[in-house]
């Protein structure tokens, strides 16, 4: 069965600096998806980013880079420049393409607070 | 139109009140997901309709029936809830599954839920 950890429930940083949020995973699968999902306190679900497992280029949306490691099983986030709205959770997420009825499979979160 | 709409965005039920959530999509996705979520932790996934036939049930008590009427309605009809049911019930959307490739979901505001 596949599995997503986030082993940082809490992470703080400054307005203007840079941070990266850690996501691991566990799959014996070789095509799947990977998602950072944004939570902030108006409890929408936001999609930030997504990465192809079959894709060697990591993804990349404005402030948003993800560090993708298949071997590694790593899919960490940074976002640059922070900024007060990007107070949320985020969830790591991972999803196989084929099998699992599209369920989606996620880490524990990370609580990131930016602080002015 | 890339958008999901629960209602209602909150409601307060009685332990032996009937009451239904109600979901929407108009973006032409033909799987649909009721996932139940608590404070600081990530969403639990309840039920998948694909194709508007149930294919995953994650075990959920019998107190919780869903309902896909059509391609775009979802709907999870609630009946003699405990107040550990109290949570934000989300909805989502996505892509078929199978052997088509699967994208990202979308996922509505959520209902507030609270039993008394």
């Amino acid at each position: 069965a596949q599995t997503v950890t986030q082993s940082q429930p809490e992470m703080s940083v400054q307005e203007a600096e840079t941070v990266t949020l850690s996501c691991t995973y566990d799959t014996s699968e070789n095509n799947y998806y990977l998602f950072w999902y944004k939570q902030p306190p108006s409890r929408q679900m936001i999609l930030v980013i997504r990465q192809e497992a079959y894709k060697q280029q990591n993804a990349t949306e404005n402030r948003f880079s993800v560090n993708f490691q298949k071997a590694a099983k790593s899919f960490s986030l940074k976002i640059s420049d922070s900024q007060l709205g990007d107070t949320a959770m985020y969830f790591c997420a991972f999803r196989d393409i084929y099998n699992q009825g599209g369920k989606l499979i996620f880490g524990q979160g990370t609580e990131l607070s930016v602080k002015p | 139109d890339t958008e999901v709409t629960q209602t209602p965005k909150h409601l307060v039920m009685g332990m032996t009140n009937k009451k239904s959530l109600k979901c929407e999509q108009h973006m032409g996705h033909r799987a649909m997901y009721w996932y139940k979520q608590k404070a600081k932790k990530p969403p639990e996934l309840m039920f998948v309709y694909s194709y508007e036939k149930l294919s995953i049930n994650e075990s959920v008590p019998s107190r919780f029936s869903p309902e896909c009427p059509n391609s775009s309605l979802l709907n999870l009809h609630l009946h003699a809830l405990q107040p550990e049911d109290s949570a934000l019930y989300l909805c989502a959307s996505s892509t078929g599954q199978g052997r088509t490739l699967n994208t990202e979901a979308f996922f509505g505001q959520g209902t507030r839920l609270t039993v008394v």
